[in-house]
């Protein structure tokens, strides 16, 4: 089975933009979570969808969003970029189900860079 | 919420010897999962061990163990037989089994080298 895939794997954007990071998850997977990662805050848990319904979300200011579609992909978007939003984004899939709590499967990131 | 530390900032390791990486946590639930993920310099986030806290039994994964203290609120990790390709960043997490609301909860990270 092909792994988790992101693109772009790499973004440079000015403050003020705003981006957007694609994930595909793990064939037969129906969650996918987002996570950000810095040197200052370590791994922060962003939001999970499931059945392209937000499930779950993390402290993360309104700018930060995503979505996910029928086939499970899921797009995150960051409105408003400031510099500390430079970070690696982490997407990581999960066969996922009502109450279930499965195993994250990571991608390979997207690194982020807000000049 | 719940928390989880990892006292190593960074460990080395001589080749073919055996390293234990710590982390406790601090949580109110009773049922979660803990997992142990390596993140070498490509910064892909790999699985390397999985434990459901309602078992007793310590899980393995090949040469990679863990030490599950439920009372004293521990995770180790044991590397026996330490090879180059192990050298990593390791990242113990937890997760909520009654949802995940707060998705994985990551450890600051041990930086592990490997000595030839």
């Amino acid at each position: 089975k092909a792994g988790v895939t992101q693109t772009p794997r790499y973004l440079i954007k000015t403050r003020g933009q705003q981006v957007t990071l694609s994930c595909s998850p793990i064939s037969g997977h129906r969650s996918v979570s987002w996570y950000q990662q810095t040197p200052g805050q370590g791994l922060q848990f962003l939001f999970e969808y499931f059945s392209e319904t937000q499930r779950n979300k993390g402290n993360f200011p309104g700018r930060f969003s995503g979505r996910q579609f029928s086939n499970s992909r899921s797009e995150m978007n960051v409105s408003t970029l400031e510099l500390g939003d430079s970070a690696l984004y982490l997407c990581a899939s999960s066969l996922g189900g009502t109450g279930a709590t499965d195993t994250q499967y990571f991608g390979p990131g997207t690194r982020l860079t807000v000049l | 919420a719940q928390t989880v530390t990892q006292s190593q900032p960074e460990m080395s390791v001589q080749e073919a010897e055996t390293v234990t990486l710590s982390c406790t946590y601090d949580t109110s639930e009773s049922d979660y999962y803990l997992f142990w993920y390596k993140q070498p310099p490509s910064r892909q986030m790999i699985l390397v061990i999985r434990q459901e806290a309602y078992k007793q039994q310590n899980a393995t994964e090949n040469r990679f163990s863990v030490n599950f203290q439920k009372a004293a609120k521990s995770f180790s990790l044991k590397i026996s037989d330490s090879q180059l390709g192990d050298a990593a960043m390791y990242f113990c997490a937890f997760l909520y089994s009654g949802g995940g609301a707060d998705g994985l909860t990551f450890g600051k990270g041990t930086h592990l080298i490997i000595q030839p």
